[in-house]
């Protein structure tokens, strides 16, 4: 149980464009889900904690403008990059607390994001 | 502050055995987490300390010293496929978790 689906797996995209990336919780409802980008090497960086019907929480130093997050149901929460640029490029990651803290964070399969 | 401190990178033999230490400090304390994470790929969850004492499943065992803000991930007969990031993270009171650096294993033949 406790499975989160991530789309898409990979997206190569122009720069100024905008990608959007989707996260579905498929056997469980996700109140809350966050929103992680890891540079190569470096560990992972919350951006923002997404609770469903209300606005998203931003980690300091991220753009909400650009970072457009919503959280309509209580099993889909999406991550839109807009006007990207080359230095957007990294790996996304979203994730949501199963109602057990047990089992801590399930993630999903991230997003390879590469802006050319 | 909040921070997990854990060594950057190991290294250890096929068929070794390897620990994998992390120290932590966070406001508040709800229970450590070891993940796994494979080049490319998103963390898998390995295990979940909250009492003190050894939590044991097949290869991987999972330390907690809640007085010294201490855990280890020891894995045991290692495989190659066992190279990955090992990353900590400690949840605090508002079960927000906070994410160490990582640990690269290698490991070697």
């Amino acid at each position: 149980g406790a499975v989160v689906s991530q789309h898409p797996s990979r997206v190569i995209c122009k720069s100024g464009t905008s990608v959007k990336i989707e996260c579905r919780s498929l056997d469980f409802q996700a109140t809350t889900m966050f929103w992680y980008r890891q540079f190569p090497k470096q560990s992972l960086m919350l951006m923002a904690t997404s609770n469903e019907g209300s606005k998203a929480t931003y980690e300091q130093g991220v753009e909400k403008d650009k970072f457009l997050i919503n959280h309509a149901s209580l099993t889909l929460s999406t991550l839109t990059v807009t006007s990207a640029h080359p230095e957007d490029s990294s790996f996304y990651i979203c994730s949501a607390r199963h109602s057990d803290s047990h089992y801590g964070y399930t993630f999903g399969s991230g997003t390879r994001l590469t802006v050319v | 502050g909040q921070n997990i401190d854990q060594p950057t990178e190991m290294t250890a033999t096929e068929g070794a055995i390897v620990q994998i230490n992390c120290t932590y400090q966070t406001s508040g304390f709800n229970g450590l987490f070891w993940y796994q994470q494979h080049a490319g790929e998103a963390p898998t969850f390995l295990s979940y300390n909250v009492l003190d004492g050894l939590e044991e499943k097949g290869r991987f065992s999972s330390f907690l010293s809640r007085s010294k803000g201490y855990s280890y991930l020891l894995l045991k007969e290692l495989q190659m496929k066992d190279s990955a990031s090992y990353l900590c993270a400690g949840m605090d009171s508002n079960y927000q978790l906070i994410w160490g650096a990582g640990t690269k294993l290698i490991i070697k033949p």
